[in-house]
């Protein structure tokens, strides 16, 4: 099926651990996004790359760290988890701007609980 | 950054009735897009609608960018329509604002 996978869906783990969450698209997007939800469901953007290169960059704290090894795929990396890092995180994908198309698909989340 | 307002925050329907969900931008967006999350948290793209009128079987969309606002109709209302419904607005980049949701309960 084609779509915006991300895994994985649950996370649970303690404070100071380090964890990463993986998203691929299959969709031929050359643009993809982390966003985060808060408990109240307010979606805040994060990262975005367009074919690898990082265009958009959050006031994010800097244990976040995006990677995107090629433009089907990008992980998000988070060291030293924190209590507030509690969220549901999703990976999107689009078409960058005048290329047409630039519908915005989410993976399914990932929600990170912080212990 | 962009400030999006949805009105109403929260909606209660009676399964087939009508309504109609607003969402104000601040500023000009060169791309408007609605979102239905589902109640199992999943993202599901509605309408890719900078401007103009859409209409996807029972849901239809205006927006009117030089009044910078859009409109999302839900006729004959079911109970798989709940969920929280959001708009988000971009200029250049992609770069999203999005509103913080109009959460919607159709009873059956």
């Amino acid at each position: 099926d084609t779509a915006v996978s991300q895994t994985p869906k649950y996370l649970v783990t303690q404070m100071g651990n380090d964890k990463s969450i993986k998203c691929e698209q299959n969709l031929g997007h050359d643009t993809m996004y982390w966003y985060k939800q808060d408990s109240k469901k307010f979606l805040k953007i994060m990262f975005s790359y367009n074919n690898k290169e990082l265009i958009i960059n959050e006031t994010v704290p800097n244990r976040f760290s995006p990677k995107s090894p090629d433009k089907a795929h990008l992980n998000l990396h988070i060291n030293s988890l924190e209590l507030g890092d509690s969220a549901v995180y999703f990976c999107a994908s689009s078409f960058r701007p005048g290329q047409g198309g630039e519908k915005l698909f989410f993976g399914s989340g990932t929600q990170l609980s912080v212990l | 950054g962009i400030q999006v307002e949805q009105s109403p925050p929260d909606l209660i329907l009676q399964e087939g009735a009508n309504s109609t969900l607003r969402c104000n931008f601040s500023d000009s967006v060169n791309n408007l897009q609605w979102f239905h999350q589902n109640p199992w948290g999943q993202l599901i793209n509605l309408f890719y609608i900078p401007s103009g009128t859409k209409q996807n079987g029972r849901l239809s969309a205006t927006t009117v960018a030089t009044e910078r606002y859009s409109l999302l109709y839900i006729s004959s209302s079911q109970t798989t329509d709940s969920g929280v419904y959001f708009c988000a607005g971009a200029y250049n980049f992609n770069k999203f604002y999005f509103g913080s949701g109009t959460k919607l309960n159709v009873k059956p």
